[in-house]
């Protein structure tokens, strides 16, 4: 089993959509979350970093952890094309020395 | 000021030959990573620099040679490598190890 699980989709969305992306984990060493986009044939650019459990916003972006149940989420309200992305969720233990990715979730936004 | 620089955005090399990748950044971070990407993969860990010393070798061939000149940049140096090692090679950079900014990467291609 991976330590961290994330759909790859492709996930398809109209323009405005609520789009929710989600990753669990099994290792509850983790307690830094990251939520990464890629967009194709690019570097990774950190959108949301958090390490505790609750929500926390940052414009359309939304970062939500449940430590309780190994969860995390990330939600984009009004979804744009140019949200149209890989996105990777990271988490790391207290150590920090490494990130252990999901698979990345291929998101597409649909004018 | 979040910017982490690599260059050469691509490279084609045979497997004769011996290249270089370069990574700078001027956040002051304190350690510094490259990884490699395959198409639809996350990023995978290749090496660690902490403090301008090796701390974390993923056993990488020895093909792969890293080197940190100083606290701003990393290297890769490059030889006989094999049409596989075909990649996106990614360079991050950390202050606290768990939040890590990646460049644009190097597109390489072995012939």
């Amino acid at each position: 089993q991976k330590e961290v699980e994330q759909d790859p989709g492709p996930l398809s969305v109209p323009e405005g959509a609520i789009v929710s992306l989600n990753c669990t984990y099994s290792n509850s060493a983790f307690q830094y979350f990251m939520w990464y986009r890629q967009y194709s044939r690019k570097g990774p650019e950190l959108l949301m970093y958090t390490y505790s459990s609750g929500n926390k916003e940052d414009g359309r972006f939304t970062a939500q952890v449940d430590k309780s149940s190994k969860y995390i989420s990330l939600f984009i309200r009004d979804s744009q094309p140019s949200d149209s992305a890989t996105y990777l969720c990271a988490m790391a233990d207290y150590s920090g020395s490494r990130l252990t990715f999901g698979e990345g979730t291929q998101l597409t936004v649909n004018p | 000021d979040t910017e982490v620089t690599q260059t050469p955005k691509h490279l084609v090399m045979g497997m004769t030959n011996k290249k270089s990748l370069k990574c700078e950044q001027h956040m002051g971070h304190r350690a510094m990573y490259w990884y490699k990407q395959k198409a639809k993969k996350p990023p995978e860990l290749m090496f660690v620099y902490s403090y301008e010393k090796l701390s974390i070798n993923e056993s990488v061939p020895s093909r792969f040679s890293p080197e940190c000149p100083n606290s701003s940049l990393l290297n890769l140096h490059l030889h006989a490598l094999q049409p596989e090692d075909s990649a996106l090679y990614l360079c991050a950079s950390s202050q606290s190890g768990d939040t890590q900014y990646f460049g644009p990467g190097t597109r390489l291609t072995v012939l």
